[in-house]
């Protein structure tokens, strides 16, 4: 079964609208890790945030927001005012306490934004 | 600062050829290594990681291989590439810790014609 789940493949905004590209886990441990990473057509994959499963405070980075709710297994990440230098495929992961070395990643979340 | 480096950037080989790509991280020590592959449709398939020199674990059955032979290298190889080889092989390191996050290279564009 899959560990993390992004449900939508493609989506497409005009640029300044607003974007939430939606990630779903599962886990069995009570300690675990997750990221959100993004792949700009470049191809390296940058490291965006990490949440751990005790810290469930929402983050705002700039234009950047993640929620992050344990009752929903959900852990969104929210483009705020989208630009174009935001068009990228964007990747959410799990790590696991007890497998540590352990990432499993999503399958990705293509994001075009059209000027 | 850490840096991870990767080479070479694209490769185009035929079928039934060799293959080596290198992965070095400067700027740490004794840092967890990791192979993925990303095929045409997005997705990181986990192929090799190494918690220390000489120490691999795989994570795929395939036609590849994966070694370490000092701390901060990581080799991926094989001895006989086949067309399904072709693909995006991205190298990553973190620090041995519960949760740090990995941190990518920038890849090879790898083809098998």
């Amino acid at each position: 079964a899959q560990k993390v789940t992004q449900a939508q493949t493609e989506i497409s905004v005009v640029e300044k609208e607003d974007v939430t590209l939606d990630c779903v886990y599962e886990t069995r441990d009570t300690t675990y890790y997750l990221f959100w990473y993004k792949q700009p057509p470049s191809g390296e994959l940058v490291f965006l945030i990490r949440r751990n499963s005790f810290d469930e405070q929402n983050e705002i980075s700039g234009r950047y927001s993640w929620n992050f709710q344990k009752s929903t297994s959900s852990f969104n990440f929210t483009i705020t005012a989208s630009q174009v230098v935001d068009s990228a495929v964007y990747f959410c992961a799990l790590s696991e306490a007890w497998t540590g070395n352990q990432f499993y990643f999503g399958t990705g979340t293509s994001l075009t934004v059209i000027p | 600062s850490q840096t991870i480096h990767q080479w070479p950037a694209t490769l185009v080989q035929p079928v039934g050829s060799p293959l080596s790509l290198e992965c070095t991280v400067e700027g740490t020590s004794n840092p967890n290594l990791y192979w993925y592959r990303q095929a045409a449709g997005r997705g990181l398939q986990l192929l090799f990681y190494s918690v220390g020199i000489g120490q691999i674990s795989s994570e795929v059955p395939q036609n590849l291989s994966a070694s370490r032979p000092q701390d901060r290298q990581f080799i991926l190889s094989s001895k006989k590439l086949l067309l399904s080889d072709s693909g995006f092989y991205l190298c990553a390191w973190n620090l041995g810790l519960a949760g740090y996050e990995q941190y990518f290279g920038p890849g090879t564009r790898l083809t098998v014609t």
